[in-house]
């Protein structure tokens, strides 16, 4: 299985703040790297995919970047609605992985 | 619109059977290029990936789950179900079915239903 690593687990932060989150596989992926949002009692949803693909209808304060094994989503300047828990996910190969997620908390 | 709905029993006894369906509207669960899957969620913790069925009805399963998973559809009524074999309380989840689109570059979780809690307990 392919290992996620995410950092930090957890973070506080203001509005207006960039944030940036780490995701670190266990072997090489190439860009089959996706990150989601989940807010308390709902399902994720998609927010950038192929590792720097930004989906149709994100705001474009979010980022992602990175190939191989290193990966990064950035929040360019922090809103209110994006205090939750973002995950990232390989789609390189069976089974699926999840990271461990990082809760953006306000601070 | 794609729209996954799960349904089934929320109270499950320790070494039963666990099963749950995913009703899909919008689109075949028999055709183009996706893979159903189902996903789950203990409380406070993070997303496991159980398995998978693609619209030829080929299946995938998470080796964690030791053989327990079994994926299986009804493509007249547009759904596809899970049965979770011998559950114990680390069964208890929130279990989501998703859709993965398989053309696309990312191969990701494109729609979700929107989740269905499972607890496991005599």
């Amino acid at each position: 299985d392919i290992q996620m690593t995410q950092s930090p687990s957890s973070l506080s932060a203001s509005v207006g703040d960039r944030v940036t989150i780490t995701c670190r596989t266990s072997q090489t992926i190439s860009n089959y790297l996706n990150w989601y949002q989940q807010k308390p009692g709902k399902a994720p949803i998609l927010l950038i995919y192929a590792a720097s693909t930004l989906q149709s209808g994100v705001p474009s304060r979010f980022s992602g970047s990175g190939s191989g094994t290193d990966f990064t989503l950035t929040i360019s300047s922090l809103q209110p609605e994006d205090f939750a828990t973002y995950y990232c996910q390989q789609s390189y190969s069976t089974p699926r992985t999840f990271g461990q997620g990082t809760k953006v908390e306000i601070k | 619109q794609v729209q996954l709905q799960e349904s089934g029993p929320g109270l499950v006894k320790p070494s039963q059977t666990l099963s749950l369906t995913c009703t899909v509207s919008g689109g075949s669960i028999s055709s183009g290029n996706y893979y159903w899957s189902w996903i789950r969620q203990p409380a406070g913790k993070g997303l496991e990936w159980i398995g998978r069925m693609y619209t030829s009805g080929t299946t995938n399963y998470n080796p964690s789950l030791k053989g327990r998973a079994t994926i299986s559809r009804d493509t007249s009524k547009n759904e596809f179900s899970l049965n979770l074999s011998s559950v114990t309380a680390a069964d208890t989840a929130i279990y989501y079915c998703a859709r993965v689109d398989y053309g696309a570059p990312g191969r990701y979780f494109d729609y979700w239903g929107q989740g269905i809690l499972v607890t496991v307990s005599s």
